[in-house]
């Protein structure tokens, strides 16, 4: 079965510290890896697609077919990147429209 | 601009009261979706649609019912709500099922007591 595990529900650093957000998923396919942000009291933002290897806010994230995981770095944190981080996998080239699977989330608190 | 519209933003209502959040799309995406988002359990998917009149249950869909009898909107209904469906919603739509990533609305609060 799809799944998608986020062992951290909270991750605590100071501003400056390096950020890994852990991501390990669970698909017998070719899967299609997501991160999503929720700032507080906001919609779900797309951060990042693993197809698309780009950075956006200075984070990135490279999928280990290997370790099967996805988990996204940022290597200085910015109080700003305090938000709710979703992990999600999405089956490539299935037509049925199949569910975008989420983590349960981690919730990173940068401070000063 | 290209977004997702849910409203209301906020609902209190009675057990048993029937009510409808309604999700407009102006991106002429085919694909839509509801989800559910509780502390502890993430996003948990109640019903998508990958087109007009082509709905299919998620992983928790008891309790709700959908339609979509236009590309743009897909309300969600709940017949008789109950406390355990107090929660926040998420409406979300993209093309392709999703390979380009889902755009999400602003999210819909929902009591019910």
């Amino acid at each position: 079965a799809q799944r998608v595990t986020q062992p951290e529900k909270l991750l605590s650093v100071f501003k400056g510290a390096p950020v890994e957000l852990k991501c390990n998923y669970s698909y017998s396919g070719s899967p299609e890896l997501f991160w999503y942000v929720q700032y507080s009291r906001q919609r779900l933002q797309l951060l990042l697609r693993h197809i698309s290897r780009e950075s956006i806010k200075g984070f990135t994230a490279d999928l280990n077919k290997g370790e099967t995981s996805f988990h996204l770095k940022k290597p200085f944190a910015q109080e700003e990147d305090s938000a709710m981080y979703y992990c999600a996998l999405s089956e490539v080239g299935n037509q049925a429209g199949t569910a975008l699977i989420f983590g349960k989330g981690t919730t990173l608190s940068v401070s000063s | 601009e290209a977004q997702v519209t849910q409203n209301p933003r906020y609902l209190i209502t009675v057990t048993g009261k029937k009510l409808t959040v309604t999700c407009s799309q102006n991106m002429n995406h085919e694909y839509m979706s509801w989800y559910r988002q509780d502390p502890g359990l993430g996003l948990r998917q109640i019903y998508y649609s990958m087109n007009v009149e082509v709905t299919d249950k998620g992983d928790v869909p008891e309790g709700y019912k959908v339609s979509r009898k236009e590309k743009r909107n897909f309300p969600l209904i709940l017949e008789s709500p109950s406390p355990n469906q107090t929660s926040l919603y998420f409406c979300a739509s993209s093309s392709s099922g999703g390979h380009y990533g889902y755009t999400f609305g602003s999210g819909t609060r929902l009591t019910v007591v």
